[in-house]
């Protein structure tokens, strides 16, 4: 079966430091692996995604991640957090045998402390 | 549109009464996707649409639930005599293409209690 797996619920980060938001992956075949942010009261937004080619990834907002087949990981990072980054993180895998549905894990919560 | 525009955005409902929940696409958008999201938890898949034509309704918890668009663009998601259960946000989201490589945009999503 395919799934998602953010295995911390909350990171706890200090501004100005480097964040790590963790995305390992099950799936059949090549993976297509999505990052979004929820900010209180709105909707999804698309950060970055991984289709093929060079493993780290760019996105949004200073936003990058990290494609590690071996580890079957896509980890959501930033050298220097903001405090405006404080939200709800959300990783997804497209699920290629169903319309491409996306499949997505329970989410972790970013606090940045000033 | 600007973006992917839900309404109502807050929804309450009596246990037992029917909600129609509305879905404006960005213009053009040929796929859309209904989600619901539980407190605390993703996103879970409902249906899906490519254009008017409702390609995967797996997703749909029960035969209370039904979606509907009927002219490729705007999207009713209706649920029928609703139960507790059925509280969480719902989320609609489309995307240019179908495609497994391009990105989905989301509404803000209407909040359902049932009470």
């Amino acid at each position: 079966a395919q799934s998602v797996a953010q295995p911390e619920d909350q990171v706890n980060v200090a501004e100005g430091n480097p964040l790590t938001v963790k995305c390992t992956y099950s799936v059949s075949g090549n993976p297509y692996l999505f990052w979004y942010v929820q900010y209180p009261n709105r909707g999804l937004q698309f950060l970055l995604k991984y289709i093929t080619g060079d493993n780290l990834v760019k996105g949004s907002y200073g936003f990058e991640a990290e494609f590690n087949k071996s580890q079957t990981s896509f980890h959501l990072k930033k050298p220097s957090a903001l405090v405006s980054d404080s939200a709800l993180y959300f990783c997804a895998v497209r699920d290629m045998r169903s319309n491409y549905q996306l499949i997505w894990g329970a989410g972790t919560k970013l606090i940045i402390k000033p | 549109g600007a973006g992917v525009s839900q309404s109502p955005r807050y929804k309450v409902a009596k246990r037992g009464q029917d909600v129609a929940l509305r879905c404006d696409p960005i213009s053009g958008h040929v796929s859309l996707f209904w989600y619901q999201q539980a407190l605390g938890q993703g996103p879970e898949f409902l249906t899906y649409f490519q254009n008017e034509a409702q390609l995967d309704k797996s997703g749909l918890p029960s035969d209370r639930f039904f979606a509907e668009r009927p002219e490729g663009s705007v999207s009713t998601l209706k649920i029928q005599r609703t139960q507790q259960e059925d509280s969480a946000v719902y989320l609609c989201a489309s995307s240019l293409l179908q495609g497994p490589n391009t990105e989905a945009f989301f509404g803000q999503g209407t909040r359902l209690t049932v009470v």
